[in-house]
């Protein structure tokens, strides 16, 4: 069975320039959410879907991000535009129920220049 | 709101020692409690998690962790470390109020080296 994958596992965009990142759950799983790190500090929540709902977008920093998960199936993540502090890493998550174990996707590096 | 403080961002013992990473909490009620571990270039991989009953949890790869309410620790050992077991690790909790798996709060990380 396939795990969580992310796409892209790395990228670099300058200040001001828009990214997408994507993510796919394990196949069935409902729920779906995202996680950030920056450099150093510690993995903060963002937010949860429910199939294509969102539960939870209370860790969500400001509007410049956007999360959508269409269909209930993969989710993207779209930073527009991008700031300096927005670098880190961008995890996924996905787990059948809501009281199941989270697992977790590679992340995806990001670097704003 | 809940917090989890990791003591020391980066461990070193030598191959075939003790392991100990140690984690503490905050949190109005118990919560659930988690370790995570994340090998270079994968993902976070849970390798144990204490919800109820026994307070000692045995996880996968000979780790195991003692949930001590009076002390909010949840500390992570393994009696004979292995140069497989360099990664990071991650203590993490969760709210019992939610059903427990929704918004999982981590600490910080700590490395751990482990030297030949």
């Amino acid at each position: 069975e396939a795990g969580v994958t992310q796409f892209p596992s790395h990228s670099v965009i300058e200040k001001g320039q828009t990214v997408t990142l994507r993510c796919d759950p394990i196949s069935g799983h409902d729920n779906l959410y995202w996680y950030r790190r920056v450099m150093g500090k510690e993995i903060k929540f963002l937010l949860h879907f429910v199939k294509e709902s969102k539960q939870d977008e209370s860790g969500m920093p400001n509007n410049r991000f956007l999360a959508e998960r269409t269909g209930g199936t993969y989710s993207t993540l779209k930073v527009q535009p991008a700031e300096l502090e927005d670098s880190g890493v961008y995890f996924c998550a996905s787990s059948q129920g809501s009281r199941e174990t989270q697992y977790f996707g590679p992340g995806t590096r990001l670097l704003v220049l | 709101a809940q917090s989890v403080t990791q003591l020391g961002s980066h461990v070193s013992v030598s191959e075939g020692a003790l392991v100990l990473l140690r984690c503490n909490y905050s949190s109005s009620v118990p919560p659930y409690l988690f370790w995570y571990v994340q090998y270079p270039n994968q993902g976070l991989q849970l390798l144990l998690k204490y919800t109820t009953g026994a307070t000692l949890v045995k996880g996968i790869n000979g780790f195991e962790a003692e949930f001590k309410k009076s002390e909010t620790s949840f500390h992570l050992t393994k009696p004979s470390a292995h140069m497989s077991d360099a990664a990071e690790y991650f203590c993490a909790v969760s709210p019992t109020s939610s059903g427990g798996y929704q918004k999982v709060t981590f600490g910080t990380g700590t490395k751990l080296q482990v030297i030949p």
